[in-house]
């Protein structure tokens, strides 16, 4: 089965903490993996993708095919980090996207 | 760049209506792509379509739902009949290349339109 799991619906943490979105693959492929990031009253839009290995906003992924995993991690998070966090991943030979269900992260001040 | 337009951004309809949903491209993309968003789940693909093509409608459900990206104009995803089950939220994004082709491949998303059945 095709799958995205995001265990953690909602995640709280404080500012200047470390924080740490986690995401799971299911795909018999190799997959190209994305998280999408969706401020709140704006659309969703590219956080970063794992082949690029770039830093973006002091986000980073890393992918790890052992663990199928693809977690977001921040080292201090920042009051303007708060949003919903998707990951996603493209099937190989298609055009489609598959999402997790995403997760709500909240920093508090 | 204006980025993907969609419209309405919300839409009420009684159950037996029909509903259209409208996303123009970003300037210069040729792909467009149809997601739903079911309440606290995440999106799900439903069609990807070129001009006057659909390329891929493994997503769409079997019946009361079609979607068409003319020459001119905007993409349009219809769902006739609506039932209370179809309130969600629609998004639209588009691409200016395909995955695979050489390039970076992003999709880019439009602010969705939410679908309200009473």
């Amino acid at each position: 089965a095709q799958r995205v799991t995001q265990p953690e619906k909602l995640l709280s943490v404080f500012k200047g903490a470390p924080v740490e979105l986690k995401c799971n693959y299911s795909y018999s492929g190799s997959p190209e993996l994305f998280w999408y990031v969706q401020y709140s009253r704006q659309r969703l839009q590219l956080l970063l993708r794992h082949i690029s290995r770039e830093s973006i906003k002091g986000f980073t992924a890393d992918l790890n095919k052992g663990e199928t995993s693809f977690h977001l991690k921040k080292p201090f998070a920042q009051e303007e980090d708060s949003a919903m966090y998707y990951c996603a991943f493209l099937i190989q030979g298609a055009q489609k996207l598959v999402f997790g269900q995403g997760t709500r992260l909240t920093i508090n001040p | 760049n204006a980025g993907v337009m969609q419209n309405p951004r919300h839409l009420v309809r009684r159950r037996g209506q029909e509903a259209r949903l409208r996303c123009s491209p970003m300037k210069g993309h040729s792909h467009v792509y149809w997601y739903r968003q079911l309440p606290e789940e995440g999106l799900k693909f439903m069609v990807y379509l070129q001009k006057e093509n659909i390329i891929d409608e493994s997503g769409m459900p079997k019946e009361r739902f079609s979607a068409e990206f003319p020459k001119e104009g905007p993409s349009i995803l219809r769902i006739q009949q609506v039932v209370r089950g179809d309130s969600a939220a629609y998004f639209c994004a588009s691409s200016p290349l395909t995955a695979g082709s050489g390039g970076t491949y992003e999709q880019y998303f439009g602010p969705g339109t939410r679908l309200t059945v009473t």
